[in-house]
């Protein structure tokens, strides 16, 4: 596609329940990252794949929190029994390369957790 | 561990005007990467402009330009002629050479006044 594509955009969840989030990077790109961005702050990394490998995932909070790149493309951010606390907009961006200059963002998934 | 500081959480301008955006960072490496992001209300980061350590001279890009002063650790943007769509949240942001992890500042909110 022409940009980063993440869905969804919103998603409220009840305390306890599981969530997807769903990030569709540029074609062609093969590295992926998420983010994390809480109310006031700025990104956090979270995890970035090399291909279908997960590259480095040394910014996952707990093992509540998982993600997948099955094909080397679509990337999932899959979270369990969602806290209160992992309220925050969910970033994934994607670059031709590692460690090119060129990260394009996505628009994010706001996740709030009631 | 690296950080990165912004210490002016609003600034205003007035549309035509310059406006300079402050941020300092903590590092004992010698070579990495500095970039300032522009987020807007649709929550995608858009990058404005990145500086290489190894090189003394300051980059620009069109109305926007960096002073960076590698031993006092500083890194600010100017803002020239500034225009009501220059108006956003904007990061700044590290990355080590040897990682692809953008390590962000807490951001600052530009209000553009005509």
């Amino acid at each position: 596609g022409a940009g980063v594509s993440q869905t969804p955009s919103n998603k409220v969840t009840e305390k306890g329940k599981y969530v997807e989030l769903r990030c569709d990077p540029i074609s062609g790109h093969t590295a992926l990252y998420w983010y994390r961005q809480s109310l006031g702050q700025g990104p956090e990394f979270l995890i970035y794949f090399q291909g279908t490998g997960a590259a480095d995932d040394s910014g996952l909070p707990n093992d509540r929190f998982f993600a997948v790149r099955p094909e080397g493309s679509v990337s999932t951010l899959k979270i369990q029994r969602t806290e209160r606390g992992d309220s925050a907009v969910y970033l994934c961006a994607s670059s031709l390369l590692v460690r090119d200059y060129g990260y394009t963002f996505g628009s994010g998934t706001r996740l709030t957790v009631v | 561990a690296q950080t990165v500081t912004q210490s002016q959480p609003e600034m205003s301008v007035q549309e035509a005007e310059t406006v300079t955006l402050s941020c300092t960072y903590d590092t004992s490496e010698s070579d990495y990467y500095l970039f300032w992001y522009k987020q807007p209300p649709s929550r995608q980061m858009i990058l404005v402009i990145r500086q290489e350590a190894y090189k003394q001279q300051n980059a620009t890009e069109n109305r926007f330009s960096v002073n960076f002063q590698k031993a006092a650790k500083s890194f600010s943007l100017k803002i020239s002629d500034s225009q009501l769509g220059d108006a956003a949240m904007y990061f700044c942001a590290y990355r080590s050479i040897n990682t692809d992890k953008l390590i962000f500042g807490t951001g600052t909110r530009l209000q553009v006044f005509p």
